[in-house]
């Protein structure tokens, strides 16, 4: 059974630096999201994407954020300019469709802004 | 920001009693879902409540929900060790499955 992938696990990274997650979501989703946790909180929603088509983004999506779908497979979630309020885990999520409520998680991407 | 309040924030019992979580929200949902996160499985679907329903049962789990109050609960009977983990209600109301999470309570159940 593949479930939903995330690479790397674990991301140290220099305050400034650019860094790029990857999602791979349970094939055949259509649905794909992001959400990030930071310590003692339930996940945050980012954004989200029906199929290659970004649909919704947070607020708490700056502009130093960009996530992409491009073939409506695989998701990549890019970071600008690192801050270490950054740091926090980065989950993906995946679903079949519009009518199917829940929701797959990965297993995360932990990144630690040093 | 988050949607959700989860009460208690700890929980700690012995193996084989009762555990209960209770969850309250904001605004008007479609649908309520409960998630259990640990170290070695991530965040799992436990259950899911929609709007029009009052209870629903899933094995040792019972949830309720009471859409006046604004306000769920989830019960997890005959609890084990293996019940140890942070539980957290989710809410859908914007009909896009955007879920928004509580801060969760995390429950030790002891041997």
């Amino acid at each position: 059974d593949t479930g939903v992938s995330q690479d790397p696990r674990h991301k140290i990274t220099k305050r400034g630096q650019n860094v790029t997650f990857r999602c791979d979501p349970i094939s055949e989703h259509n649905r794909l999201y992001w959400y990030r946790q930071t310590l003692g909180q339930g996940p945050e929603f980012l954004t989200y994407f029906q199929n290659e088509a970004q649909l919704e983004k947070s607020r708490l999506l700056s502009d130093r954020f960009s996530a992409e779908r491009p073939k409506g497979s695989f998701s990549t979630l890019e970071i600008q300019r690192t801050e270490q309020g950054d740091s926090a885990m980065y989950l993906c999520a995946s679903s079949l469709d519009a009518s199917s409520y829940e929701q797959y998680f990965g297993p995360g991407t932990r990144l630690t802004v040093t | 920001s988050q949607q959700g309040e989860e009460d208690p924030q700890a929980l700690s019992i012995q193996e084989g009693e009762n555990a209960t979580m209770n969850c309250s929200y904001k605004t008007s949902i479609n649908n309520l879902q409960w998630y259990r996160q640990n170290s070695g499985r991530g965040l799992v679907h436990l259950i899911l409540i929609r709007s029009n329903e009052r209870e629903k049962h899933s094995g040792r789990l019972r949830v309720t929900l009471d859409t006046s109050k604004k306000s769920s609960s989830l019960l997890i009977t005959a609890s084990r060790a293996a019940d140890t983990a942070s539980y957290f209600c989710a809410t859908d109301s914007g009909g896009y499955n955007k879920l928004i999470f509580g801060a969760g309570t995390r429950l030790a159940v002891h041997p």
